[in-house]
């Protein structure tokens, strides 16, 4: 069956660190990915996209890799600070029909 | 702040009432999604409308029923609900509902049902 697998634990680093979040898919083949931040009580904000024929996109302090090898994503924020503590998410769409499956998420914790 | 806007953002009702959650974007965008959020469970995506038109029900119960009627507003009508539905309901809004885009998610509505 298809399974998405991100981290359930919370990733706890000091502020300044690089912080790195791994998503994992299996019986997936995603046109693309992409990455998502959720703070508590509000609804998910889109952060960075990659397509299948990408191996890294970056955005400021933000990277994404995607290797369709190992069927896995990372996504590291580096230079951490407190305010980057949050719940983040990795999604999938396997026919680019906007049709995006949902890792349970990872929660990230920055301490200063 | 997304331009995604949804009410009531909090909502009590017992298993024998009649509810309906809002969701407004102000976006210009073309597809509107439904999606359920559980305690310790992934988004669950529910519905999909695209230019008004219902595209996907992914196997949601009937006491459920989405409503667009244009492709600003989003309604869903809630009926005969059981307590294991009390999730955080999110709606979202893209561009278009095929091809590569972006989500942009309203606040939610916390359900909780009695």
């Amino acid at each position: 069956s298809q399974k998405i697998e991100q981290n359930s634990e919370a990733l706890n680093i000091q502020e300044g660190k690089t912080a790195t979040l791994t998503c994992n898919y299996t019986n997936y083949s995603p046109a693309y990915l992409q990455w998502y931040r959720q703070d508590p009580g509000r609804g998910p904000v889109f952060l960075l996209l990659i397509r299948e024929n990408e191996k890294e996109k970056r955005k400021e302090r933000l990277k994404v890799t995607f290797d369709t090898t190992l069927k896995q994503s990372l996504f590291h924020i580096t230079a951490s600070q407190p305010a980057d503590s949050a719940t983040y998410l990795c999604a999938l769409d396997s026919n680019a029909g906007n049709m995006l499956t949902f890792g349970g998420g990872t929660r990230l914790m920055v301490k200063p | 702040e997304t331009g995604v806007t949804q009410t009531p953002r909090h909502l009590v009702m017992g298993m024998t009432n009649k509810k309906s959650l809002k969701c407004e974007q102000h976006l210009g965008h073309n597809a509107m999604y439904w999606y359920k959020q559980s305690a310790k469970k992934p988004l669950e995506l529910m519905f999909v409308y695209n230019f008004k038109e219902q595209t996907e029900n992914n196997s949601v119960p009937s006491r459920f029923s989405p409503e667009c009627p244009n492709s600003s507003h989003l309604f869903l009508h809630l009926h005969t609900l059981q307590p294991e539905d009390s999730a955080l309901y999110l709606c979202a809004s893209s561009p278009h509902a095929q091809g590569i885009n972006e989500q942009f998610f309203g606040p939610g509505t916390r359900l909780t049902v009695l």
